[in-house]
Protein backbone atom coordinates (compact mmCIF):
# COMPACT_ATOMS: atom_id res chain seq x y z
CA UNK A 1 0.00 0.00 0.00
CA UNK A 2 1.13 3.27 -0.85
CA UNK A 3 1.83 6.00 1.60
CA UNK A 4 3.13 9.61 2.00
CA UNK A 5 5.43 9.87 4.99
CA UNK A 6 5.10 13.20 7.15
CA UNK A 7 6.35 13.88 10.34
CA UNK A 8 3.29 14.06 13.22
CA UNK A 9 4.29 17.52 14.29
CA UNK A 10 6.31 20.76 13.71
CA UNK A 11 6.99 23.57 15.71
CA UNK A 12 8.36 27.33 15.96
CA UNK A 13 8.07 30.88 17.51
CA UNK A 14 6.87 33.60 15.63
CA UNK A 15 9.39 34.15 12.78
CA UNK A 16 11.20 31.11 12.26
CA UNK A 17 10.96 29.01 9.38
CA UNK A 18 9.22 25.58 9.64
CA UNK A 19 10.16 22.70 7.38
CA UNK A 20 8.11 20.05 6.61
CA UNK A 21 8.70 16.77 4.66
CA UNK A 22 6.74 14.51 3.12
CA UNK A 23 8.26 11.09 1.33
CA UNK A 24 7.12 8.32 -0.47
CA UNK A 25 8.30 6.23 -3.21
CA UNK A 26 8.99 5.72 -6.93
CA UNK A 27 5.07 5.30 -7.96
CA UNK A 28 3.86 8.52 -6.31
CA UNK A 29 5.80 11.36 -5.54
CA UNK A 30 9.05 10.56 -7.95
CA UNK A 31 6.96 10.62 -10.83
CA UNK A 32 4.21 12.71 -9.69
CA UNK A 33 3.27 16.19 -8.65
CA UNK A 34 3.11 16.94 -4.76
CA UNK A 35 0.45 18.81 -3.60
CA UNK A 36 -0.11 20.97 0.17
CA UNK A 37 -3.07 21.52 2.03
CA UNK A 38 -3.49 23.92 5.26
CA UNK A 39 -6.06 23.17 7.64
CA UNK A 40 -7.60 24.87 10.39
CA UNK A 41 -9.75 22.96 13.03
CA UNK A 42 -13.56 22.08 12.25
CA UNK A 43 -12.84 23.39 8.29
CA UNK A 44 -12.13 21.98 5.03
CA UNK A 45 -8.56 21.92 3.24
CA UNK A 46 -6.99 25.12 1.87
CA UNK A 47 -4.86 24.03 -1.06
CA UNK A 48 -1.38 26.03 -0.11
CA UNK A 49 1.23 24.49 -2.75
CA UNK A 50 -0.01 22.70 -6.04
CA UNK A 51 2.66 21.06 -8.41
CA UNK A 52 5.37 20.89 -6.18
CA UNK A 53 5.97 24.78 -6.64
CA UNK A 54 3.23 26.48 -7.47
CA UNK A 55 1.31 28.71 -5.19
CA UNK A 56 -2.49 29.56 -5.93
CA UNK A 57 -3.26 33.06 -5.86
CA UNK A 58 -3.82 34.52 -1.75
CA UNK A 59 -1.66 32.41 -0.91
CA UNK A 60 1.76 34.24 0.79
CA UNK A 61 5.59 33.54 -0.24
CA UNK A 62 6.00 33.04 2.73
CA UNK A 63 4.83 29.35 1.45
CA UNK A 64 7.60 27.62 -0.41
CA UNK A 65 7.71 24.11 -1.86
CA UNK A 66 10.38 21.92 -3.18
CA UNK A 67 10.72 17.96 -4.39
CA UNK A 68 13.82 16.21 -5.35
CA UNK A 69 13.45 12.04 -5.45
CA UNK A 70 10.70 10.87 -3.86
CA UNK A 71 10.57 13.38 -0.91
CA UNK A 72 9.20 17.20 -0.82
CA UNK A 73 8.85 19.66 1.60
CA UNK A 74 6.86 22.89 2.47
CA UNK A 75 8.41 25.66 3.91
CA UNK A 76 7.01 28.09 6.25
CA UNK A 77 9.37 31.37 6.75
CA UNK A 78 8.58 33.88 9.08
CA UNK A 79 6.27 32.02 11.15
CA UNK A 80 2.66 33.18 12.05
CA UNK A 81 0.22 32.52 14.79
CA UNK A 82 -1.95 31.97 12.04
CA UNK A 83 -0.10 29.56 10.58
CA UNK A 84 -0.82 27.08 13.15
CA UNK A 85 -2.79 24.38 11.42
CA UNK A 86 -2.47 20.67 9.93
CA UNK A 87 -0.53 20.54 6.68
CA UNK A 88 -1.25 17.31 4.61
CA UNK A 89 0.42 16.44 1.49
CA UNK A 90 -0.76 14.69 -1.97
CA UNK A 91 0.15 13.20 -4.76
CA UNK A 92 -1.04 10.83 -7.75
CA UNK A 93 -0.24 6.99 -6.99
CA UNK A 94 0.16 5.37 -10.46
CA UNK A 95 -0.24 1.80 -9.03
CA UNK A 96 -3.25 2.94 -7.29
CA UNK A 97 -4.53 4.89 -10.08
CA UNK A 98 -5.62 7.57 -7.25
CA UNK A 99 -4.71 10.75 -5.08
CA UNK A 100 -2.99 9.32 -1.71
CA UNK A 101 -2.71 11.67 1.24
CA UNK A 102 0.17 12.05 3.62
CA UNK A 103 -0.20 11.61 7.18
CA UNK A 104 -0.65 15.23 8.16
CA UNK A 105 1.50 17.34 10.29
CA UNK A 106 0.42 19.38 12.89
CA UNK A 107 2.82 22.96 12.77
CA UNK A 108 2.30 24.70 16.67
CA UNK A 109 3.56 28.30 17.01
CA UNK A 110 5.19 28.44 20.68
CA UNK B 1 -18.00 33.29 -6.96
CA UNK B 2 -17.47 29.58 -6.63
CA UNK B 3 -18.98 28.03 -4.14
CA UNK B 4 -19.91 24.46 -3.32
CA UNK B 5 -22.70 24.02 -0.98
CA UNK B 6 -23.34 20.09 0.87
CA UNK B 7 -26.01 18.48 2.10
CA UNK B 8 -26.13 18.19 5.99
CA UNK B 9 -25.19 15.77 8.09
CA UNK B 10 -26.60 12.24 8.06
CA UNK B 11 -27.00 9.54 10.85
CA UNK B 12 -27.08 6.01 9.46
CA UNK B 13 -27.89 2.80 10.43
CA UNK B 14 -24.80 -0.28 9.72
CA UNK B 15 -25.63 -1.81 6.58
CA UNK B 16 -27.52 1.37 5.28
CA UNK B 17 -26.96 4.04 2.44
CA UNK B 18 -26.56 7.38 2.48
CA UNK B 19 -26.13 9.92 -0.68
CA UNK B 20 -24.54 13.48 -0.04
CA UNK B 21 -25.14 16.18 -2.25
CA UNK B 22 -22.72 18.95 -3.83
CA UNK B 23 -24.62 22.07 -5.15
CA UNK B 24 -22.28 23.82 -7.48
CA UNK B 25 -22.16 27.61 -8.09
CA UNK B 26 -20.23 30.24 -9.76
CA UNK B 27 -18.20 28.63 -12.86
CA UNK B 28 -19.28 26.70 -15.72
CA UNK B 29 -20.28 23.10 -14.11
CA UNK B 30 -19.42 21.23 -17.10
CA UNK B 31 -16.21 22.33 -17.49
CA UNK B 32 -14.90 21.16 -14.46
CA UNK B 33 -13.95 17.67 -12.44
CA UNK B 34 -15.32 17.11 -8.85
CA UNK B 35 -13.68 14.71 -6.27
CA UNK B 36 -14.95 13.51 -3.17
CA UNK B 37 -12.55 13.23 -0.43
CA UNK B 38 -13.72 11.82 3.07
CA UNK B 39 -11.52 12.48 6.95
CA UNK B 40 -12.88 9.93 9.45
CA UNK B 41 -11.68 11.93 12.84
CA UNK B 42 -8.41 13.02 13.62
CA UNK B 43 -7.68 10.57 10.91
CA UNK B 44 -5.60 11.47 7.10
CA UNK B 45 -7.93 12.88 4.16
CA UNK B 46 -9.09 10.01 2.16
CA UNK B 47 -9.61 10.48 -1.45
CA UNK B 48 -12.77 8.21 -2.80
CA UNK B 49 -13.12 9.55 -6.65
CA UNK B 50 -13.86 12.01 -9.01
CA UNK B 51 -16.53 13.11 -11.96
CA UNK B 52 -16.07 14.82 -14.97
CA UNK B 53 -19.01 16.54 -14.59
CA UNK B 54 -19.68 17.37 -18.51
CA UNK B 55 -19.64 13.81 -19.92
CA UNK B 56 -20.18 11.65 -16.53
CA UNK B 57 -17.51 9.99 -16.55
CA UNK B 58 -15.87 8.32 -13.16
CA UNK B 59 -13.13 7.16 -11.49
CA UNK B 60 -13.20 5.21 -7.95
CA UNK B 61 -10.29 4.96 -5.44
CA UNK B 62 -10.07 1.26 -5.44
CA UNK B 63 -10.78 1.08 -2.01
CA UNK B 64 -14.31 1.82 -2.48
CA UNK B 65 -15.28 0.58 -6.07
CA UNK B 66 -17.82 -1.25 -5.86
CA UNK B 67 -19.33 0.64 -2.78
CA UNK B 68 -19.57 4.21 -3.70
CA UNK B 69 -21.29 5.90 -7.02
CA UNK B 70 -20.42 9.26 -7.93
CA UNK B 71 -23.01 10.82 -10.30
CA UNK B 72 -24.68 14.74 -11.70
CA UNK B 73 -27.36 16.60 -12.50
CA UNK B 74 -26.18 18.88 -14.73
CA UNK B 75 -29.46 20.91 -14.93
CA UNK B 76 -29.14 20.93 -11.17
CA UNK B 77 -25.21 21.76 -11.38
CA UNK B 78 -24.97 19.22 -8.34
CA UNK B 79 -23.01 16.31 -8.00
CA UNK B 80 -23.58 13.37 -5.66
CA UNK B 81 -21.82 10.85 -3.74
CA UNK B 82 -23.56 7.69 -2.64
CA UNK B 83 -21.71 5.28 -0.20
CA UNK B 84 -23.23 1.83 0.67
CA UNK B 85 -23.08 -1.18 3.08
CA UNK B 86 -21.85 1.31 5.51
CA UNK B 87 -20.13 0.75 8.99
CA UNK B 88 -19.00 2.40 11.65
CA UNK B 89 -15.57 3.15 10.44
CA UNK B 90 -17.19 5.23 7.33
CA UNK B 91 -18.27 7.89 10.15
CA UNK B 92 -16.27 10.66 8.52
CA UNK B 93 -16.93 14.14 7.49
CA UNK B 94 -17.37 13.54 3.47
CA UNK B 95 -16.00 16.86 1.14
CA UNK B 96 -16.57 17.73 -2.69
CA UNK B 97 -13.71 19.23 -4.35
CA UNK B 98 -13.49 21.18 -7.81
CA UNK B 99 -10.25 20.97 -9.85
CA UNK B 100 -8.55 24.37 -10.12
CA UNK B 101 -8.13 24.78 -13.30
CA UNK B 102 -10.93 23.34 -16.01
CA UNK B 103 -10.64 21.41 -19.42
CA UNK B 104 -8.69 18.98 -18.47
CA UNK B 105 -6.51 17.28 -15.09
CA UNK B 106 -5.71 19.33 -12.45
CA UNK B 107 -6.45 17.18 -9.39
CA UNK B 108 -5.32 19.49 -7.00
CA UNK B 109 -8.31 21.57 -5.32
CA UNK B 110 -8.84 25.22 -4.18
CA UNK B 111 -12.84 25.27 -4.09
CA UNK B 112 -14.15 22.87 -1.30
CA UNK B 113 -17.58 22.16 -0.19
CA UNK B 114 -17.93 22.61 3.76
CA UNK B 115 -18.28 19.19 4.75
CA UNK B 116 -21.45 16.57 5.24
CA UNK B 117 -20.98 14.97 8.77
CA UNK B 118 -21.78 11.29 8.20
CA UNK B 119 -22.09 9.41 11.35
CA UNK B 120 -22.81 5.21 11.45
CA UNK B 121 -24.36 4.00 14.78
CA UNK B 122 -26.31 1.27 15.35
Amino acid sequence: QSVLTQPPSASGTPGQRVTISCSGSSSDIRGNNIHWYQQLPGTAPKLLMYNNIQRPSGVPDRFSGSKSGTSASLAISGLQSEDEADYWCAAWDDSLNGMIFGGGTKVTVL
Amino acid sequence: QVQLVQSGAEVKKPGASVKVSCKASGYTFSTYNIHWVRQAPGQRLEWMGWIAAGNGYTKYSQKFQGRVTISRDTSATTVYMELSSLTSEDTAAYYCARDLYSGGWYPYFQNWGQGTLVTVSS
